[in-house]
């Protein structure tokens, strides 16, 4: 079974401080996602990569940018979290270029207060 | 601006009742259209992923069929149970996007009253 790890269910953070949200994938995918979730608006893409060290900007990269050091890793930064920045992040994972369903973690509700 | 759009927002069904819901999407560069069922904390599983019009897949009492010269799926769950409450997501792949990049609707949300 492929399984998609986030590093948090919760989170609080405060306006202002650098905010971290990591993503683990178990089956060697190429291509790793990550959204945020907001209600009425459905997933919008923040990021994804393609490879390792390789990143593309998806439809809402602003204020965000990420690390993909490593194939299984791949990282979501928020460089001075704001409150309009609470939201549920979900990663998600894809074997490569194709069909593919995609493989969501658990999410990481994230409040900046 | 959502170009997947679904309806309805939400629905509320009787434990063994059928219902119905609807995801329409952009009718050019059709690739691939995505169907997610999402449970309260849980992560976001796949019930199918659909490529060619006409298509009809099945999983136990869910199925959905697809149009993609009219730019519209429906999802199917028949005999409704409370497990079948969750949020139905469906996502567009277009042939202009690469990298397998999806583009969500904002779901419906399915509750199932015993």
């Amino acid at each position: 079974d492929v399984k998609v790890t986030q590093s948090s269910r919760y989170l609080v953070k405060r306006t202002g401080e650098k905010v971290f949200l990591e993503c683990v994938q178990d089956m060697d995918h190429e291509n790793m996602f990550w959204y945020r979730q907001d209600p009425g608006l459905g997933l919008r893409l923040i990021y994804f990569s393609y490879d390792v060290k390789m990143k593309e900007k998806g439809d809402i990269p602003e204020g965000y940018s990420v690390s993909r050091e490593k194939k299984e890793r791949f990282s979501l930064i928020l460089e001075s979290a704001s409150t309009n920045q609470t939201s549920m992040y979900l990663c998600a994972s894809i074997p490569g270029v194709g069909s593919y369903e995609q493989y969501f973690g658990p999410g990481t509700r994230l409040t900046v207060t | 601006i959502l170009n997947v759009e679904q309806s309805p927002q939400s629905l509320h069904v009787q434990e063994g009742d059928s219902t119905n819901f609807t995801c329409s999407f952009p009718s050019s560069n059709f690739y691939a259209l995505h169907w997610y069922r999402w449970e309260t904390a849980k992560s976001p599983e796949a019930l199918f992923v659909m490529t060619l019009n006409g298509d009809e897949k099945k999983k136990g009492r869910i199925s959905a069929t697809l149009n993609t010269k009219e730019g519209y799926s429906y999802l199917y769950i028949k005999g409704s149970q409370p497990e079948d409450s969750a949020t139905y997501l469906c996502a567009f792949g277009s042939e202009m996007d690469s990298w397998g990049k999806l583009q969500f609707g904002a779901g419906t949300q399915v509750v199932v009253t015993p």
